[in-house]
């Protein structure tokens, strides 16, 4: 299947500094999804995108999908220890099975 | 909740034993899945299947194949298990067919091939 790229790949932050992770794709997606993994778990659903535009939270998190719906990101203000993990985007088209980014792996320092 | 069940956390096989990973989901789920995590890979998509007796190949199907024989039941096997295919493999249900979906998760089974 055709990846999603996802940036960075790692990103270390000060606690209570901000995080962002991008998902950008070449081809029009008719959703995005974000999963979060712990160190040693396994991937959880966080939110899922549809709309052009569109723009959600959950408390500290941000999601967004892009105008053209190509490209999200997820944003996290003042990041937290229980933040660290990392971060997947995951494309929808169709019927054909999500197709995961790389994943950014998130680490925040004390 | 919905519970998908792994039934193996941690495995040591040897070169060219054959492996069989059991996966069990709760919620009567359609859709199974099987993927592989490597570090810096992501989560690739090895099988799929949207039914019973069903089975769709992944982008990474080569030395794997996977029974399903009931609904609730997916099953990865390794022929020959070989030492590149030491890794996390994570199997996963979804409701039904359609990208929109929600895909849950198993706890992962960690396999090292020695």
């Amino acid at each position: 299947g055709q990846q999603v790229m996802q940036i960075p790949q790692y990103q270390h932050v000060q606690e209570g500094e901000d995080f962002t992770t991008y998902c950008n794709s070449s081809t029009t997606l008719s959703n995005i999804q974000w999963y979060k993994q712990r160190p040693g778990g396994h991937p959880v659903f966080l939110i899922q995108l549809v709309k052009s535009g569109e723009v959600k939270k959950q408390k500290r998190l941000t999601f967004q999908f892009g105008e053209a719906k190509k490209n999200s990101s997820l944003h996290i203000t003042a990041t937290q220890t229980t933040d660290v993990g990392t971060y997947f985007c995951a494309k929808g088209s169709g019927n054909t099975p999500l197709v995961f980014g790389k994943g950014t792996r998130l680490s925040v320092i004390a | 909740d919905v519970k998908v069940t792994q039934s193996s956390r941690y495995l040591v096989k040897r070169t060219g034993e054959k492996v069989f990973l059991e996966c069990v989901q709760d919620m009567d789920h359609e859709n199974m899945f099987w993927y592989r995590q490597d570090p810096g890979l992501g989560l690739r998509l090895i099988y799929f299947s949207y039914d019973v007796k069903m089975k769709e190949k992944g982008d990474i199907p080569e030395g794997y194949s996977v029974s399903r024989e009931k609904k609730e039941r997916f099953s990865l096997i390794l022929e020959s298990a070989s030492t590149n295919q030491t890794s996390m493999y994570l199997c996963a249900s979804s409701q039904a067919r359609g990208a929109a979906n929600t895909i849950y998760f198993g706890e992962g089974s960690w396999l090292t091939v020695v």
